[in-house]
């Protein structure tokens, strides 16, 4: 089994769509969450944490269920720059800032 | 601020050559991380450096090694390479190791490509 595992998309979507990803995560001691968006062909780039109380950052919102060892995010009305791969990250255990990385979902939004 | 920089941006080698990647960490930040993303995968940790010395390391052979210097800099050396070293190779850097909640900031990479 993956350590992180992701939908696997593609995720085709109209202008102004809500859209869900779904995550879930092995190793129940991870402490840390993080949502990376990657764009075609170049490097990713932290989008948001994700909190046990859960948060939200304008669009964006995300879950996190410890219990379940299971992260989601959300984003609404989908722009058409919002078309990109989605990394749902866990930090490792291990003592360091090892983060772990999953496949990616891809999301396309069209007009 | 300085981002992460890395380079070269492209390098064609043959198989079983060597190749020596360098990066350059964000202003401030005293760790650096090693990913290796192939096609269609998510980012596979290489190694972290703290403090110039190999501060945890994922499943990749002997043949991938790395140096921390003074500066923070770093470099990724892989030997014997094989075509399946072919990817991106990235670079992060954070403020300090053991920092759970510290995100990383990536540099653009550099793509290997193994013929």
């Amino acid at each position: 089994r993956k350590e992180v595992e992701q939908d696997p998309g593609p995720f085709n979507v109209p202008e102004g769509a809500t859209v869900a990803f779904n995550c879930t995560y092995s190793n129940s001691a991870s402490q840390s969450f993080f949502w990376y968006r990657q764009d075609c062909r170049k490097e990713p780039k932290l989008l948001m944490s994700v909190y046990s109380s859960g948060n939200e950052d304008g669009r964006f919102t995300a879950q996190l269920n410890r219990a379940s060892q299971y992260i989601s995010l959300l984003i609404r009305d989908s722009k058409l720059s919002d078309s990109a791969t989605y990394l749902c990250v866990v930090n490792g255990a291990g003592g360091y800032n090892k983060l772990i990385f999953g496949a990616g979902t891809r999301l396309a939004v069209h007009p | 601020e300085t981002g992460v920089t890395q380079s070269p941006t492209h390098l064609i080698k043959t198989r079983g050559q060597q190749v020596t990647l360098r990066c350059s960490s964000q202003s401030g930040h005293n760790t650096v991380s090693w990913y290796q993303q192939a096609l269609g995968q998510g980012p596979q940790f290489i190694f972290q450096y703290y403090r110039e010395e190999e501060n945890g390391r994922g499943n990749f052979p002997p043949r991938f090694s790395g140096l921390q210097f003074p500066n923070y800099s770093s470099e990724l050396n892989v030997n014997a390479l094989e075509l399946d070293d072919s990817a991106l190779y990235l670079c992060a850097s954070s403020l300090a190791a053991g920092g759970y909640n510290s995100p990383l900031h990536f540099g653009n990479g550099t793509r290997l490509t193994v013929t």
